[in-house]
């Protein structure tokens, strides 16, 4: 079947460490993108990328850091630059980068900082 | 820039009863439009979408949205609501041909009571 796939599901980290987001898809959708949810705030973006090798700082890039070294992968690193990294992430990917092409979306991570 | 107001934050109805979800959006051109729904702890599932044509859309579970111009409105609508219809809805816009124009509402969470 194709899709996206989050990993970890649930992740611990402590204070000053840095942890890496998973997501990969098979889907053969040319943007990824990583959003953050914390209640009552929506979906935030993150970083987004159009194209391997190539990525984009979304609204709240401050703290976090991605990669796109292959097509079907877009890791995220929670950095301790970021103060409140406490959150549900999401990954999404899109066929392409134009507007009316819908999100598909993994199952998502909660980190939580212990 | 774009941006989605849904002005409910939880709404509360009875199993059966019908469901109109609200969603108005500002940008200056017809946009890209969808509604998605997420279960507690899980990613997000597309319903429905608008890109042009009949301004009444058909959605998967039973869902339909009716595309306004004139109130820049894209509400969401069900006649009758199960109890597995609890769950938290996001309205979104994608726009233009960036790939990182895909903004999405704060959301709506919908409690179904028996």
């Amino acid at each position: 079947d194709g899709g996206i796939t989050q990993s970890p599901k649930y992740l611990f980290r402590k204070e000053g460490q840095n942890v890496t987001l998973s997501c990969e898809q098979n889907l053969n959708h040319d943007a990824m993108y990583w959003y953050r949810q914390d209640p009552g705030q929506g979906l935030r973006l993150i970083y987004y990328s159009q194209i391997v090798n190539d990525f984009q700082k979304g609204d709240i890039a401050e703290g976090y850091s991605v990669s796109r070294e292959k097509k079907e992968s877009f890791p995220l690193t929670v950095t301790s630059a970021q103060k409140n990294p406490t959150a549900f992430y999401l990954c999404a990917s899109k066929l392409d980068g134009r507007g009316f092409t819908e999100a598909f979306f993994g199952q998502g991570t909660r980190l939580t900082v212990v | 820039a774009q941006s989605v107001t849904q002005p409910d934050i939880h709404i509360t109805v009875s199993e059966g009863a019908s469901l109109e979800l609200r969603c108005n959006y500002s940008y200056g051109a017809t946009p890209y439009l969808f509604w998605y729904v997420q279960s507690p702890g899980q990613g997000l599932q597309l319903l429905l979408k608008y890109f042009s044509g009949d301004t009444l859309v058909q959605g998967i579970k039973g869902f339909e949205a009716e595309f306004k111009r004139s109130q820049s409105s894209f509400n969401l609508r069900k006649p009758s609501v199960h109890w597995s219809d609890a769950a938290e809805y996001f309205c979104a816009v994608g726009t233009g041909g960036s790939a990182r124009q895909l903004t999405f509402g704060s959301g709506t969470q919908l409690t179904v009571l028996p």
